[in-house]
């Protein structure tokens, strides 16, 4: 959905530990999602996507898990770093019709502790 | 440039003043949107121009917003009789759409600000 006019949840780690970011989706028909990453003072960056057709997708220390039963997308980053510091997005997509422009989650504030 | 470029990066307007913002996508992107962020805040859609497709106005806040596309490629967002409430950063993408969507590439934004 979209997001306006809330302040943006905080997920704080220890630096060395697993992250694990959250979003829940409402449009069945998504079938494209992807994860943005963006820091203080920039655009948002593509970290990973996924299609329906796949259920888990592994990057660089990053893995992607969609489970399309419940409308759930997770990212996963392992051994956080303080370069990890930012805000995260999902956005979903469906690759016809009306739906086929990118839909922005909420955003997750990730803080990275030393 | 290779990126989605957005200019001005950096507009101060007094209240009251017509703005016009500039974002230039990558050469051969079908689709390209636009994105108001206030600080600390999520991104706020505004529209989303698809080919030839009549655009998505969805988004627009009032009528004192509009957007153009010419000729499928720049994009202009225009604001009309500026308010406070407008200082943010607007954002502008672009993505390539031809059988499957793909990712959107963003542009560095341009900051408003109206005093």
């Amino acid at each position: 959905g979209e997001s306006v006019g809330l302040h943006l949840p905080t997920l704080s780690v220890q630096e060395g530990d697993n992250s694990i970011i959250n979003c829940a989706y409402s449009n069945s028909a998504s079938d494209y999602f992807i994860w943005y990453k963006q820091e203080s003072g920039k655009g948002p960056q593509f970290i990973i996507d996924i299609r329906s057709n796949m259920d888990k997708r592994q990057g660089q220390r990053v893995t992607v898990l969609l489970n399309k039963t419940v409308k759930h997308l997770s990212l996963q980053i392992a051994a956080t770093q303080p370069g990890d510091s930012a805000v995260y997005f999902c956005a979903e997509s469906a690759d016809t019709g009306a739906n086929s422009k990118l839909t922005f989650g909420k955003g997750i504030t990730l803080s990275v502790r030393p | 440039g290779a990126g989605v470029s957005q200019s001005p990066s950096n507009k101060v307007t007094e209240k009251g003043k017509d703005v016009e913002l500039r974002c230039d996508p990558i050469s051969g992107h079908t689709a390209l949107y636009w994105y108001r962020q206030s600080l600390g805040q999520g991104l706020e859609f505004l529209i989303y121009f698809q080919g030839n497709s009549a655009p998505d106005k969805s988004g627009l806040p009032s009528d004192r917003f509009s957007a153009e596309r010419t000729g499928g490629s720049v994009s202009t967002l225009t604001i009309q009789r500026t308010q406070q409430e407008d200082s943010a950063v607007y954002l502008c993408a672009s993505s390539l759409f031809a059988r499957l969507n793909t990712e959107a590439f963003f542009g560095q934004g341009t900051r408003l600000t109206v005093v």
